[in-house]
């Protein structure tokens, strides 16, 4: 069975600090990552997502992750949060072939403050 | 291209009391999931159709708990009774096939149940 952990239920920042959310995951075969974003009053939107190739995965808006296999990863960043980040973050991990359910970890409350 | 949506929005019902909560995946999207997340915990899968076939429901919590996907387009899922820890936020997600391909969410349904 796979699981997530998101070491920080709530990560408080200023406007234009940088921002780490911390994700770590278990499985014992090989899994797809992603990131999930809910901003307040709306649904999940996909992020970002590692599937293969390049470790280093970027959204439009700014954010980055890397997947480190040896470590069992995938944190999420951005050098500069704007208001507009203030929302609640999702890793999920998904195994390669059979089952397709997304297993998440708890979310993780990006407050910005002015 | 119409996203993923689910009605209602809101549900309160009281404990013993049956809902039905309804999800229209994107059009064209064979597989349906439904997901649920309680008290701020972590989103929980629950089940998987492909088209009207279950695939997966590993996740669905008791047999209070019946989903439906008729014609493989839009899908139900019916709790009868409710119950007190039934309160939650239900997400629905369609998705094209198979593969690392996204899972696109629609807004949830807050559902409480007093």
């Amino acid at each position: 069975a796979q699981s997530v952990t998101q070491l920080d239920s709530q990560v408080p920042v200023f406007e234009e600090a940088p921002v780490e959310l911390r994700c770590n995951y278990s499985s014992s075969v090989s899994v797809y990552l992603f990131w999930y974003v809910q901003y307040p009053n709306q649904g999940l939107q996909l992020l970002l997502k590692y599937l293969s190739g390049s470790t280093l995965v970027e959204s439009i808006n700014g954010f980055e992750a890397e997947f480190n296999k040896s470590q069992t990863s995938f944190h999420l960043r951005k050098p500069s949060v704007h208001i507009s980040d203030t929302a609640e973050y999702f890793c999920a991990v998904r195994i390669l072939s059979g089952a397709q359910k997304l297993v998440f970890g708890q979310g993780t409350r990006l407050t910005i403050n002015p | 291209e119409a996203g993923v949506t689910q009605f209602p929005s809101h549900s309160v019902i009281e404990k013993g009391q049956t809902v039905t909560l309804r999800c229209d995946p994107i059009s064209g999207h064979d597989n349906l999931y439904w997901y649920r997340r309680v008290m701020g915990k972590e989103i929980k899968f629950l089940l998987h159709f492909v088209k009207e076939s279950k695939q997966d429901e590993s996740g669905m919590p008791n047999n209070r708990f019946l989903a439906e996907r008729t014609g493989g387009t839009y899908s139900t899922l019916k709790v009868q009774p409710a119950e007190l820890e039934d309160s939650g936020v239900y997400f629905c997600a369609s998705s094209p096939g198979q593969g690392g391909n996204e899972q696109y969410f629609g807004p949830g349904t807050r559902l409480t149940v007093t």
